[in-house]
């Protein structure tokens, strides 16, 4: 069964920092992967996405994310943090064997950044 | 562009009243997704639509829970009878499906259910 596991729930820096937020998966097909990020009472937008071609991929923001298909890992960095990264964090893969946008999301890590 | 739209934003009942919980897509999306979030289970899927015909709805918790797109426009979420299990962020989502799983979902702000 195919699963996304982000290491730690909550992950805090200090601003200007380096934020490094991780995320495995399973897949038995080359997948899909995308970070989303949650601003507080509001819903996920998308951060970035892996589907084929490059394995670095830059999002908004500044966040950029590698696809590292030996270490089934597509990690999120951002060279140096800024106050307003304080969200939540999620990382998706597209379900296999399914329809198109279905996906399935980690538990989520929360960034908080202090100053 | 408006976004997703859903209503309301927050609602608080007492156990065994129905809920229904509304979604306007983004014009020109065709597929439709509702989740829930809550702190222990994270996001799940609950059902989605692909041009107003349920696809998959195995995420549906049990029978009192209903979904339904009657039209490009508009989805609801209906919860009857409700309990405080339920009690949880519901989001709506939606893509334009093109042929291929960008997996590109536009999230509504939520909306917040509180089962007494």
């Amino acid at each position: 069964a195919q699963s996304v596991t982000q290491l730690g729930s909550h992950v805090s820096v200090s601003e200007g920092a380096l934020v490094l937020l991780r995320c495995n998966y399973s897949s038995s097909v080359p997948p899909y992967l995308f970070w989303y990020v949650q601003y507080p009472n509001q819903g996920l937008q998308l951060l970035l996405k892996y589907t084929t071609g490059a394995t670095l991929v830059k999002g908004i923001n500044g966040f950029e994310a590698e696809f590292k298909k030996s270490e089934t890992s597509f990690h999120l960095t951002k060279p140096s943090a800024h106050m307003s990264d304080a969200a939540e964090y999620f990382c998706a893969v597209t379900r296999t064997g399914g329809s198109q946008g279905n996906l399935i999301f980690g538990k989520g890590t929360k960034l908080s950044v202090k100053p | 562009d408006a976004g997703v739209i859903q209503s309301p934003r927050h609602e608080v009942t007492e156990m065994g009243q129905e809920v229904t919980l509304r979604c306007k897509p983004i014009s020109g999306h065709n597929s439709l997704f509702w989740y829930r979030q809550t702190m222990m289970r994270g996001l799940e899927l609950l059902i989605y639509f692909n041009n107003n015909v349920p696809i998959d709805d195995s995420g549906m918790p049990e029978d009192r829970f209903s979904a339904k797109m009657p039209n490009a426009s508009f989805s609801t979420l209906k919860i009857q009878p409700s309990e405080p299990r339920d009690s949880a962020v519901y989001f709506c989502a939606s893509s334009h499906y093109q042929g291929v799983a960008t997996g590109e979902l536009f999230f509504g702000e939520g909306s917040r259910l509180t089962v007494l």
